[in-house]
């Protein structure tokens, strides 16, 4: 069945310094992926619609040029989050779209969680 | 093997009927389950948590965990129209994992 992969899972890192996270379709081409940030007890929060070979549409309140996204290829989307900060620490969770026609399917990456120092 | 399974759908019942979403997951470690529910072009709210075997009821939501035989289900009361959405299993052990959701249909 179609999967789709994250990396890394888990994050340490000290203030300041910027984390990429990758998303990978691995057996299907998505040409939409989105991201979303879920803090402790809390609903998923979708930050970005990632459109391969466009900008990515960001939602109220995510900075852009904090958290870039590049969706370069049918089958990869990345998160940059560039300068964190403490309060970006979060679990960061990545999903994409089938589009072969099966439907509007959203297959999800495992997750990333990010710890800021 | 998916960690997380569910039944794609489009599951359709009629309003006021009870609608009943199922969710199987392989990781035994597993220690909390959730149910989301996402509108088109949104994102998943979640809706239901449980973390211990048995029954879990909030209003017309039922969330039935069994980890010996590793279901979760949702159990949609006197459904409503405004249930129509794509409802996702989500189960957390050492990482979080969804499935890919299930289509329900509440036909007026």
């Amino acid at each position: 069945g179609a999967v789709v992969s994250q990396h890394p899972s888990r994050v340490i890192c000290k203030s300041g310094t910027s984390v990429k996270i990758e998303c990978r379709s691995l057996d299907f081409q998505a040409t939409t992926m989105f991201w979303y940030r879920q803090f402790p007890k809390q609903s998923l929060m979708l930050m970005a619609t990632s459109n391969e070979g466009s900008k990515a549409t960001y939602e109220q309140g995510v900075e852009k040029d904090k958290f870039l996204i590049n969706h370069a290829s049918l089958t990869l989307s990345t998160l940059t989050v560039t300068s964190a900060h403490p309060e970006d620490s979060s679990f960061y969770i990545c999903s994409a779209r089938d589009s072969d026609g099966r439907g509007p399917i959203q297959y999800f990456g495992a997750g990333t969680r990010l710890s800021v120092l | 093997q998916k960690e997380v399974e569910q039944n794609s759908g489009p599951l359709s019942v009629p309003e006021g009927a009870i609608a009943s979403l199922n969710c199987t997951y392989s990781d035994r470690v597993s220690q909390s389950f959730f149910w989301y529910r996402q509108y088109s072009g949104k994102s998943p709210e979640l809706i239901m948590s449980i973390y211990s075997n048995g029954d879990k009821e909030d209003g017309r939501f039922t969330a039935q965990l069994n980890k010996a035989s590793q279901y979760v289900s949702l159990l949609i009361r006197d459904s409503q129209p405004s249930d129509s959405a794509t409802y996702l299993c989500a189960v957390k052990g050492n990482q979080f994992y969804f499935g890919t959701g299930t289509s329900l249909t509440v036909i007026p």
